[in-house]
């Protein structure tokens, strides 16, 4: 099956400082990526839309000079997060998603990675 | 727009319970409908999907059956363990809005207790 990996798993950071979350997909290609920011108890809130060799399109309410994505490949992309403050903490999923012979995506998850700003 | 209501929880049941966890979707054009199962600090699982209506997903002996004319996609189990304890996301992916992008439920969480 489809394996999407995030690197790292978890993060601490001090406040002020940059973290890059790196996702890739392993065992295919990926023209689409997504990052997703889920909250304690809460649902997933797409933060924005990457297309390989384009610049990322972000969801309304979403930072894009904070929140900066690269798709620089077909099977990576990174969101880095610039001036970590407390209130970025949170649990942050990538998604990949190939096309199926039917056109319909379906996007493959990663584990997430845990940033936590101190 | 595109939306995903799931009936909210948490659901706590007895090992060997029936589960039926509701969802109702609104959507532009004909979407594709996914259950994803999310396992305690964990990223999300496709556990299962149907992309026209009257498809019905199924795996790990859970089903659902697409319904256009309710638009629903109730997640079912004849019999749960404790390890099917998680969190259930019931979402849509709707290529009529121009995009592949998935509308997801709030998520219905699920305690099974021995």
């Amino acid at each position: 099956g489809a394996v999407v990996s995030q690197h790292p798993s978890r993060v601490i950071c001090k406040s002020g400082t940059s973290v890059k979350i790196e996702c890739r997909s392993l065992d295919f290609q990926a023209t689409t990526m997504f990052w997703y920011r889920q909250f304690p108890k809460q649902s997933l809130m797409l933060m924005a839309t990457s297309n390989e060799g384009s610049k990322a399109t972000y969801e309304q309410g979403v930072e894009k000079d904070k929140f900066l994505i690269n798709h620089a490949s077909l099977t990576l992309s990174t969101l880095t997060v610039t001036s970590a403050h407390p209130e970025d903490s949170s649990f942050y999923i990538c998604s990949a998603a190939p096309p199926d012979f039917a056109g319909h995506y379906e996007q493959y998850f990663g584990p997430g990675t845990r940033l936590t700003v101190t | 727009g595109d939306s995903v209501t799931q009936m909210e929880g948490p659901v706590t049941l007895s090992e060997e319970a029936f589960l039926t966890i509701n969802c109702t979707y609104t959507a532009t054009g004909y979407p594709s409908l996914f259950w994803y199962v999310q396992y305690p600090g964990e990223g999300l699982q496709l556990l299962l999907k149907a992309t026209k209506a009257d498809d019905k997903g199924s795996n790990k002996g859970f089903e659902a059956t697409y319904r256009k004319e309710t638009t629903s996609f109730h997640l079912e189990k004849g019999s749960v363990q404790v390890s099917d304890s998680a969190v259930y996301f019931c979402a849509l992916s709707d290529s009529g809005a121009g995009s592949y992008q998935l509308t997801f439920g709030k998520g219905t969480k699920l305690s099974v207790i021995p």
